[in-house]
């Protein structure tokens, strides 16, 4: 059971637009900034947003980080096949001094 | 070109004990604090462990902690894991990650398998 919360899966066709939720609390997302990963097939993790809707260079404007409150929510538009991965959430959380990381959503581009 | 390499992972008796270890290339690994995140065949990620630029600081998961050190060799751009008492969950992907601030990961290795059975 993960300390963030986020849907299993989710799905849209390509064009569209999709938002991922992660949840938390007070001693996670509440407090700290929260990062967004994106994960393809077979390979390492990859950093998409920091600091909540921060992009690191490289990354399209395509997508998009929010905060409010103790959710996060990932944002991509313009959707491509490419974008098919698994995408993760994660923050510092204060009481358990550790990174804690969503479960994972699974994005399939139909 | 700026880069994590993993290596030590392997096949290991429940028990036995394993060092797994990072090396930083195209740039100083003492500029950055740096991150051990695993993931089990199928799961999702679970962060392991994390250590500040001079090693003042080091956090573990309660998952591993008693068990597992992390260290690193500023002088040798190297971070390393030793893992101790290893367990048959302790079996996953195990990758070095470089932390940009606030504990966002911003550089990740490809990741070095451990797989820990009898």
């Amino acid at each position: 059971q993960s300390v963030l919360t986020q849907p299993p899966s989710v799905s849209a066709a390509p064009g569209q637009k999709v938002t991922i939720s992660c949840s938390g609390s007070s001693s996670n997302i509440g407090n700290n900034y929260v990062s967004w990963y994106q994960q393809l097939p077979g390979t390492a993790p990859k950093l998409l947003v920091y600091d909540n809707n921060k992009r690191p260079s490289g990354i399209p404007d395509r997508f998009s980080g929010s905060k409010s409150g103790t959710s996060a929510t990932l944002g991509i538009t313009g959707l491509q096949t490419g974008d098919e991965a698994d995408y993760y959430c994660g923050t510092w959380d204060t009481s358990l001094s550790a990174v804690v990381f969503g479960g994972g959503t699974k994005l399939t581009v139909l | 070109e700026v880069q994590l390499v993993e290596s030590g992972g392997g096949l290991v008796q429940p028990g036995g004990s394993l060092r797994l270890s990072c090396v930083a290339s195209g740039f100083s690994l003492d500029s950055y604090s740096m991150n051990w995140v695993r993931q089990a065949p199928g799961k999702g990620l679970e962060w392991v462990s994390y250590i500040t630029r001079s090693s003042s600081t080091i956090y573990y998961a309660d998952s591993v902690k008693g068990r597992f050190t992390i260290s690193r060799d500023n002088a040798k751009n190297s971070l390393s894991l030793q893992m101790n008492s290893l367990r048959a969950e302790d079996t996953a992907v195990y990758y070095c990650a470089r932390d940009r601030g606030l504990l966002s990961m911003d550089v990740w290795g490809q990741g070095t398998t451990v797989t820990v059975s009898s």
